[in-house]
């Protein structure tokens, strides 16, 4: 079963607004990834922030990890239509070396 | 590019056939992750390699899933009589170091359908 659970599960944008999507987990980690899929790129890491960060930048993307809430955020400024695709967390265990994804947010930027 | 290659990109088998699906990862990478994705959901994990050793295999759904690394590079997922259930893309990653706590490099998938 997976770790984590994104919302919302679908979000739909103008260009150039600002994008945020949620990610909630489970069990106690290492680490947080963001991954983005669509058709023509398959999946890409985005971003890693460590359990012992709160926040970290990456160009457009922001991401934020509160580990007592189990709970990390990807905001996306200046959204494109380029954008336009599934966004997951991941996360690792510290128990073993499983992998897990959440259920991703679909993420539609309309130009 | 040398990016993570996965093959046949399609596969249809029929219920109760075999199949082996394929994965080049990036030279030189330690790790190899095999995943499980559902049409409309993220990507399950099915097993993880460190070279050639399967650290992991606690996310294969049934006996009839079977990962190998022989020669710690390529390696090969094999579903022995498949079942529709089985229907999904197949996605394998590579990862440059050990452990799950670094960036993974994904192949395009194979996507099997199983009649």
């Amino acid at each position: 079963s997976q770790q984590g659970e994104e919302d919302p599960q679908a979000l739909s944008i103008q260009e150039g607004e600002n994008a945020t999507m949620n990610c909630s987990y489970k069990t106690s980690i290492n680490n947080l990834q963001w991954y983005r899929q669509n058709s023509g790129r398959g999946l890409v890491h985005l971003i890693l922030i460590r359990s012992n960060e709160r926040e970290k930048h990456s160009g457009r993307l922001r991401v934020t990890l509160d580990t007592s809430k189990k709970s990390s955020s990807l905001l996306i400024t200046a959204s494109r239509a380029a954008d336009t695709a599934s966004y997951f967390c991941a996360t690792d265990t510290n128990t073993g070396n499983q992998f897990y994804f959440g259920t991703g947010t679909s993420l539609t930027v309309i130009p | 590019g040398a990016g993570v290659s996965q093959s046949p990109r399609y596969k249809v088998a029929k219920r109760g056939q075999d199949v082996a699906l394929r994965c080049d990862p990036i030279s030189g990478h330690v790790s190899l992750f095999w995943y499980q994705q559902a049409l409309g959901q993220g990507p399950e994990f099915l097993t993880y390699f460190q070279n050639e050793a399967q650290l992991d295999k606690s996310g294969l759904p049934s006996d009839r899933f079977f990962a190998e690394r022989p020669e710690g590079s390529v390696s090969t997922l094999k579903i022995q009589r498949t079942q529709q259930e089985d229907s999904a893309v197949y996605l394998c990653a590579s990862s440059l170091v050990a452990g799950q706590q670094n960036e993974q490099f994904f192949g395009p998938g194979t996507r099997l359908t199983v009649l």
